[in-house]
């Protein structure tokens, strides 16, 4: 199975910083079928990101995704106070699919 | 509203088995597949299996082959585990995946665009 590892584990950052997530593959993820997901304390996991690039709907421009083969990035431009949460990548393009660890975006 | 409501909280002896719902609203419910997600205490997200609503055509993690069932009727999607061991104590969601795009010679088609609706997670506490 194809493993995500993401970096880094936690980000300290402050409102209306850059935050920049990393998520690499153990080998190359076909199509770039990778996804981001957003997951607050108590709530279930919101799609941000799908196919490395699109935007979900309703999404905010401020998020966005790059990256194909075995290195996916999502870039949330300038952080508002609502970003603060756990960040999730998926790779589906190979079964089973798989996640990373997670990325915490904490307040510094 | 497009939406999937999940039933309620369980707890289960070990050795026993779960059933957990899935109901479907505000959409077509068979025009997509659904996956299923369970995510154990602090831990990460744990992909367990996909099904087609569309035929029933299921993919399994294999780590949980022989122990899961997935299956749906009119509107809603089921997950049944059994043979329940203290490491199944997680949240199990449910999330809408894949939208059906027609039906070939080959099989149906599904175009997979991430897990774009999720329900609202049921808690399964294993214990004795």
């Amino acid at each position: 199975e194809i493993v995500l590892t993401q970096s880094p584990g936690t980000l300290s950052l402050s409102p209306g910083e850059r935050a920049t997530l990393s998520c690499r593959a153990s080998q190359s993820v076909s199509s770039s079928y990778s996804a981001w997901y957003q997951q607050k304390p108590g709530q279930a996991p919101r799609l941000l990101i799908y196919g490395a690039s699109s935007r979900a709907t309703g999404i905010p421009d401020r998020f966005s995704g790059s990256g194909s083969g075995t290195d996916f990035t999502l870039t949330i431009s300038r952080l508002e106070p609502e970003d603060f949460a756990v960040y999730y990548c998926q790779q589906y393009g190979s079964s089973p699919w798989t996640f990373g660890q997670g990325t915490k975006v904490e307040i510094k | 509203q497009v939406q999937l409501v999940q039933s309620g909280a369980e707890v289960k002896k070990p050795g026993a088995s779960v059933k957990v719902s899935c109901k479907a609203s505000g959409f077509t419910f068979t025009s997509y597949g659904i996956s299923w997600v369970r995510q154990a205490p602090g831990q990460g997200l744990e992909w367990m299996g996909w099904i087609s609503v569309y035929n029933g055509n299921t993919n399994y993690a294999q780590k949980l082959q022989g122990r899961v069932t997935m299956t749906t009727d009119t509107s809603t999607a089921y997950m049944e585990l059994t043979s329940l061991r203290s490491d199944d104590t997680a949240v199990y969601y449910c999330a809408r995946e894949g939208a059906f795009g027609g039906n070939y010679p080959s099989g149906p088609l599904y175009y997979f665009h991430g897990m774009d609706v999720w329900g609202q997670g049921t808690t399964v506490t294993v214990s004795s």
